[in-house]
């Protein structure tokens, strides 16, 4: 069975910080991790994926994440944050075969203090 | 450019009166997926049809029905919606054998207010 924990519901930074978004995994097989955004009132939009090619991931708008399998993690970062990367964040694994299906975490607020 | 829709993308309905949410895709895609999720939750499973293979989630509860009659389109009917039932609805689609390691695509959601 495979799970997902992100810490921290909400994270707040300023504008031009670090952003930091944790996500530790556990998986009985070789994990497949996703990181979605979700802005207000639309779908999820991939941010990026590790699907056990190099363990540091670049994404869209600057974000990447590495994969940590001593650590179980996947933490999301990016150098600078911006105002319109405010939204929620899910962190989520599969485990392959069949259908593919993804468990998320419990996902992170991110707000952005101008 | 490929993508998944839903329509419409604002529901609204009345309690007990039955809704249908509809989805369509260009991508060709073996599996379509359909997640409820509530104010400031994860997306929730609620079934996924595997080509034609319909597949519910345990936990789905029996007011929530499917049909998927060709590979583009997917359809959600709520026969009885309850007030507990308003949700964004979110579709997916996936494929399996294409190496994407499980990455699914969501379309923008349909909001179901109940009233």
């Amino acid at each position: 069975a495979q799970s997902v924990t992100q810490l921290g519901s909400h994270v707040s930074v300023s504008e031009g910080a670090l952003v930091l978004l944790r996500c530790n995994y556990s998986s009985s097989v070789p994990p497949y991790l996703f990181w979605y955004v979700q802005y207000p009132n639309q779908g999820l939009q991939l941010l990026l994926k590790y699907t056990s090619a190099a363990t540091l991931v670049k994404g869209i708008n600057g974000f990447e994440a590495e994969f940590k399998k001593s650590e179980t993690s996947f933490h999301l970062t990016k150098p600078s944050a911006h105002m319109s990367d405010a939204a929620e964040y899910f962190c989520a694994v599969s485990g392959g075969g069949g259908a593919q299906k993804l468990v998320f975490g419990q996902g992170t607020r991110l707000t952005i203090n101008p | 450019d490929a993508m998944v829709i839903q329509n419409p993308r604002y529901q609204v309905t009345q309690f007990g009166k039955p809704v249908t949410l509809s989805c369509s895709q260009t991508l060709n895609h073996n599996v379509m997926y359909w997640y409820q999720q509530k104010s400031s939750q994860a997306p929730k499973l609620l079934f996924h049809y595997y080509d034609k293979d319909f597949n519910n989630e345990a936990d789905t509860p029996d007011n929530f029905q499917s049909r998927r009659p060709n590979t583009s389109f997917c359809f959600l009917d709520i026969r009885s919606p309850g007030l507990g039932d308003a949700a964004m609805y979110l579709c997916a689609t996936s494929n399996p054998s294409g190496g994407g390691g499980g990455e699914q695509f969501f379309g923008p959601g349909t909001r179901l207010t109940v009233l």
